[in-house]
């Protein structure tokens, strides 16, 4: 089944600690991107990555870090979380063959800093 | 960049009736326009689209109509189902379809 597949699903962590939300793709898409979701915000861009190696900001990047070595991994990292980090992150990639140019979103994870 | 604001942010219907949420942009190099569905607990969900060279799409219940002039899109929902409900999003990018904006949702409910 094609799928993006983000973990964890929950996630509650301290300030300051670092942590990786992983992402895979299993479509051989070439671009993936990293939102947020927050209470009357929309979705906002905080990373994306057009191909193997090739990141690049978005929206709301302050705080997070991505890396693309692999075409179906893209993870997330925070290196000292702080708690307005608190949201619901979506992991998401785009490619031929969806029949559309948007982003295929994955199931989310919900960070809770303290 | 790129600002996209959504109408209304809150929207209930009786079932069977018509629903309409409007999005504005302000660049005017936007031309790609998603609209996406999130169930409560779930993913967001593509479900329609429209690119700047059409005005109008349909796909059975729904249809999207661009405005680029007036840099406003709409999404229609006919005949509405309860399960229509859910909260709609609507986005926009530039051809390149690098960066996507998405308006602040609109939690649409269908009642009985």
């Amino acid at each position: 089944e094609a799928q993006v597949t983000q973990n964890p699903r929950y996630l509650i962590t301290v300030t300051g600690k670092k942590l990786t939300v992983t992402c895979s793709q299993n479509m051989n898409h070439e671009y993936m991107s990293w939102y947020r979701q927050d209470p009357g915000l929309g979705l906002r861009q905080i990373y994306y990555s057009m191909n193997v190696e090739v990141t690049d900001k978005g929206d709301v990047p302050e705080g997070y870090k991505v890396s693309r070595k692999e075409k179906r991994n893209f993870p997330l990292i925070l290196e000292s979380p702080s708690p307005n980090q608190t949201s619901l992150y979506f992991c998401a990639s785009r490619g031929p063959g969806q029949g559309h140019y948007g982003y295929t979103f994955g199931s989310g994870t919900r960070l809770t800093v303290v | 960049g790129e600002n996209v604001e959504q109408h209304p942010s809150t929207l209930s219907v009786q079932e069977g009736d018509s629903a309409v949420i409007k999005c504005t942009y302000s660049d005017s190099a936007s031309n790609y326009f998603p609209w996406y569905k999130q169930e409560l607990g779930k993913r967001p969900q593509l479900i329609i689209d429209i690119r700047s060279n059409v005005g109008e799409k349909k796909d059975q219940r729904i249809a999207v109509t661009l405005n680029k002039t007036a840099k406003h899109f709409s999404l229609h929902i006919t005949e509405t189902q309860p399960e229509d409900s859910a909260v709609y999003f609507c986005a926009a990018s530039q051809s390149n379809f690098n960066k996507f904006y998405f308006g602040s949702g609109t939690k649409l409910n269908v009642k009985p």
